[in-house]
């Protein structure tokens, strides 16, 4: 199975400021036949479910606001908030769908310094 | 409306089995992979099992060994999960979630509200 390791567990950041979550795959979720990265992220707040972000890596879902943007190739990724606002406060996952099984990061959870 | 609904949770003892449901509205319900995640109580999300648009093609995590089955009936736009030989380890909120694309390989665009899982004697 593709483990998907996220860094760091929590952090704490000012509003306004910049947080950066990484996440770590096994193997590479890049698929050389289209030049795809088969990685996903999403927000989930409490008593919410998951709402997708990110999907190939770097494409914002409709309705995201653009403060949040992806980055990354192969197995390294990472999830941009350039200027954190209070409704950001949530726990974000990184989610591969390359290779069954489908398989999550452990989650980062984000809060307000 | 776009949305999944899921239904069919409830406590169980150990060794039952429960089925859950999904409906789904406002998209073509049979030009998209489904899937069920599960979260036990403060954990992160694990994937349990994913379905292709048609039905034709099921994929299912490892652990489970054979213990669950996914279905689907695209004349009710209605996923399933047929869960036997239930463990408290299975104890979680199962969330139904729509694939982008009718291919299994693609990101969770849509979630449900989740149907909570108890197992326990």
């Amino acid at each position: 199975d593709i483990v998907m390791t996220q860094s760091p567990d929590s952090l704490a950041v000012s509003l306004g400021e910049r947080a950066t979550i990484n996440c770590k795959s096994s193997q590479s979720l890049l698929y050389s036949v289209n030049n795809k990265n088969y990685l996903g992220w999403y927000q989930q707040k409490p008593g919410q479910p998951p709402r997708l972000l990110i999907y190939w890596a770097s494409t914002r879902e409709s309705g995201v606001p653009d403060r949040f943007s992806g980055s990354g190739s192969g197995t390294d990724f990472t999830l941009t908030i350039s200027s954190l606002q209070a409704e950001d406060v949530a726990v974000y996952y990184c989610h591969q769908y390359h290779t069954t099984p489908w398989t999550f990061g452990q989650g980062t959870k984000v809060e307000i310094k | 409306e776009v949305q999944l609904v899921e239904s069919g949770g409830g406590l169980v003892q150990p060794g039952g089995s429960l089925r859950l449901s999904c409906a789904a509205s406002g998209f073509t319900f049979s030009s998209y992979a489904m899937n069920w995640v599960r979260q036990a109580p403060g954990k992160g999300l694990e994937w349990v099992s994913g379905i292709s648009g048609s039905g034709g093609n099921t994929y299912y995590a490892d652990s489970l060994k054979g213990r669950f089955t996914i279905s689907r009936d695209n004349s009710k736009n209605t996923l399933y999960l047929q869960m036997n030989s239930l463990r408290a380890e299975d104890t979680a909120v199962y969330y139904c979630a729509k694939g982008a694309s009718i291919a299994a390989d693609d990101a969770f665009d849509l979630w449900g509200q989740g149907t909570m899982v108890t197992v326990s004697s």
